[in-house]
């Protein structure tokens, strides 16, 4: 059974820029969340989505927003990239929607220069 | 909003050394526990779960972990551990709603020294 599938790796972008990450959760899971890792913050919930729905948004800016696919694939958008917003971002996917146990991806390495 | 608080940063042992690492979540109500783990440069990997029931959970690669409701407390032991353990533990809460999604801890960094 194939895991949390994030693309890209790592990014390197310019301040002002905006950056769009993809998740594809473990087949049959249909709760996808995304998460903000950084050295000084630690991990911090951004947004989840189930069926399609944005259920729950953490305490970030509108510029990040997210997107989910009919086949549960997600997409994290940042618009007007700062540099600020260097960090891990990680996705996760949940067979239902919050309390199981979230199983996360790599996870991609945003670089804001 | 709930916040979890782990009670060290950082924790050297030597092998064979017994291990436990504690949290404590603030939410009052009902609430799912978890630690992950991560090991350099892999991700993160769920340990264990407290969903309810009993308070002692077993977990993989010979985890378990103890729920003390009454401390709102959450604590990983293991009794022997080894220097392959050596990675980032993370303790992390859920409460009912999931508004914050998963709250999770600032992380331990355990070095197990050979």
């Amino acid at each position: 059974k194939a895991g949390v599938t994030q693309t890209p790796r790592y990014l390197i972008k310019t301040r002002g820029q905006q950056v769009t990450l993809s998740c594809s959760p473990i087949s049959g899971h249909r709760s996808v969340s995304w998460y903000q890792q950084t050295p000084g913050q630690g991990l911090q919930f951004l947004f989840e989505y189930f069926s399609e729905t944005q259920r729950n948004k953490g305490n970030f800016p509108g510029r990040f927003s997210g997107r989910q696919f009919s086949n549960s694939r997600s997409e994290m958008n940042v618009s007007t990239l700062e540099l600020g917003d260097s960090a891990l971002y990680l996705c996760a996917s949940s067979s239902l929607t919050g309390g199981n146990e979230a199983f996360f991806g790599q996870g991609t390495r945003l670089t804001v220069v | 909003a709930q916040s979890v608080s782990q009670h060290n940063h950082h924790v050297i042992l030597s092998e064979a050394a017994s291990l436990e690492l504690g949290c404590n979540y603030s939410y009052g109500g009902t609430v799912n526990l978890f630690w992950y783990v991560q090991y350099p440069g892999q991700h993160l990997q769920l340990l264990l779960k407290y969903f309810s029931g009993d308070p002692l959970v077993k977990g993989i690669k010979g985890f378990e972990a103890e729920f003390i409701k009454s401390k709102f407390s959450f604590y990983l032991r293991k009794p022997s551990v080894q220097w392959s353990d050596t990675a980032e533990y993370f303790c992390a809460s859920y409460s009912g709603g999931g508004a914050d999604g998963l709250t999770f801890g600032k992380g331990t960094h355990l070095i197990i020294q050979p």
